[in-house]
């Protein structure tokens, strides 16, 4: 059974500083990962798709990084700001169809 | 969140009613995903539909819940008799195709008082 661990489960920091969201997955075996942005009492927003042949995908200011052997994504989010306070959501999809989700790292930009 | 139409965005109901929570996924998928979101816990996989068929219901409590996506009209996720343990945010996503991203609805949001 695929299990998703993020951390840190939550991140405050000043405007302006880089951002570094770590996400760890128990079974390599996946078929793609994608990092989702969820606000307060809203749906997810999808920022990233990672193939498991790819080893990162860019967009903008986000960077998202995959090892599949080590089991583990990294998403960057460079020079932040107040707008990208959020939860941000990695999930899994093991080629099951179904997505393994994290319980999400909580990033407060002060401004 | 390209065109995943949930509602309703938030539903009270009372003990032992009834609720039934609509997903219309984007125009053209026809894969569609149930989540449930605990206060303060990740999101689970309840059930997988495609048109007229459920696909895998394995996350999916074995009593009180049913899902259906038939042929014409919305998805529906049917709870019978809630409980205030019941009380969370249902999201529904759907795919095109395998292997692409998925698009998520904005969710309904079920209180159970």
């Amino acid at each position: 059974k695929q299990e998703v661990t993020q951390i840190p489960a939550a991140l405050s920091v000043p405007e302006g500083e880089n951002l570094v969201l770590n996400c760890s997955f128990t079974d390599s075996a996946i078929y793609n990962l994608q990092w989702f942005r969820q606000d307060p009492g809203k749906g997810l927003t999808s920022l990233l798709l990672i193939q498991s042949s790819q080893r990162e995908q860019t967009s903008g200011r986000l960077n998202a990084s995959l090892d599949k052997s080590s089991g583990r994504s990294t998403l960057y989010i460079a020079a932040s700001q107040p707008g990208d306070s959020a939860t941000y959501l990695c999930a899994v999809d093991n080629n099951d169809y179904k997505l393994s989700f994290g319980a999400g790292t909580t990033v407060t930009v002060r401004a | 969140n390209a065109g995943v139409m949930q509602n309703p965005r938030h539903l009270v109901r009372r003990r032992g009613q009834e609720a039934r929570l609509r997903c219309s996924p984007v125009k053209g998928h026809s894969h569609v995903y149930w989540y449930r979101q605990l206060p303060e816990e990740g999101l689970k996989f309840m059930v997988y539909l495609q048109k007229e068929n459920i696909i895998d219901e394995s996350g999916m409590p074995k009593e009180r819940f049913s899902a259906e996506f038939p042929k014409e009209g919305p998805s529906i996720l049917r709870i019978q008799q809630v409980v205030r343990g019941d009380s969370a945010a249902y999201f529904c996503a759907s795919y095109g195709n395998m292997n692409t991203e998925a698009f998520f609805g904005q969710g309904t949001r079920l209180t159970v008082v």
